[in-house]
């Protein structure tokens, strides 16, 4: 089954905790990102990746680090987690880069809370 | 920048009630224009979608046509279902060329109720 997944789906954790958001698709897709969702905010783009060992920065990148150093995966890292990056968040993935027409495929998400 | 408006919600309709949900949008570009639907403890995915101005799309009785002249994109079903209960957004990506290498903008969301 073609899917993006994620790991773990909830998370309790506490200021300064290093963490890591796993994510992973199964569809050979070029085009992998990372959103938060909050109230009334809708989804805004943390970072993104164009291919392997090709990340950039989306519009809310403060305080997360990514990598992609294989095709399927692009974890997110949270080197030291504060309040205010209590969120949830999702994973998606596109066949093609800048291919504005494709759907984007999302994860169930990860529901983070930050004491 | 690319933004995206939705009409505020939450929406609470009964079964079979005809429902419109209104998306606005500014681009720079010529953007793709997306719905998604969250179903309660689930991800986002995609209801429909339209590529190019005069486009209409279509899924499960869901309908929205791409109205470059207003720049909406509103969401329509003729009769809604308990099981159409769900948050939806509305979102764009605009065309290569700009700088959003296929990043979606959304709306803010709008919840929808439908009781029996």
């Amino acid at each position: 089954e073609a899917q993006v997944t994620q790991n773990p789906r909830y998370l309790i954790t506490v200021t300064g905790k290093k963490l890591t958001v796993t994510c992973s698709q199964n569809m050979n897709h070029e085009y992998m990102s990372w959103y938060r969702q909050d109230p009334g905010l809708g989804l805004r783009q943390i970072y993104y990746s164009m291919n392997v060992e090709v990340t950039d920065k989306g519009d809310v990148p403060e305080g997360y680090k990514v990598s992609r150093k294989e095709k399927r995966n692009f974890p997110l890292i949270l080197e030291s987690p504060s309040p205010n990056q209590t969120s949830l968040y999702f994973c998606a993935s596109s066949p093609r880069v800048g291919a504005s027409t494709d759907t984007q495929y999302f994860g169930p998400g990860t529901r983070l809370t930050v004491l | 920048g690319d933004s995206v408006t939705q009409m505020e919600g939450p929406v609470t309709l009964s079964e079979e009630a005809f429902l419109t949900i209104n998306c606005t949008y500014t681009a720079t570009g010529y953007p793709s224009l997306f719905w998604y639907v969250q179903y309660p403890g689930e991800g986002l995915q995609l209801l429909l979608k339209a590529t190019k101005a005069d486009d209409k799309g279509s899924n499960k009785g869901f309908e929205a046509t791409y109205r470059k002249e207003t720049t909406s994109f509103h969401l329509e079903k003729g009769s809604v279902q308990v099981s159409d209960s769900a948050v939806y957004f509305c979102a764009l990506s605009d065309r290569a060329g700009g700088t959003s290498y296929g990043k979606l903008t959304f709306g803010q969301g709008t919840i929808l109720t439908v009781h029996p």
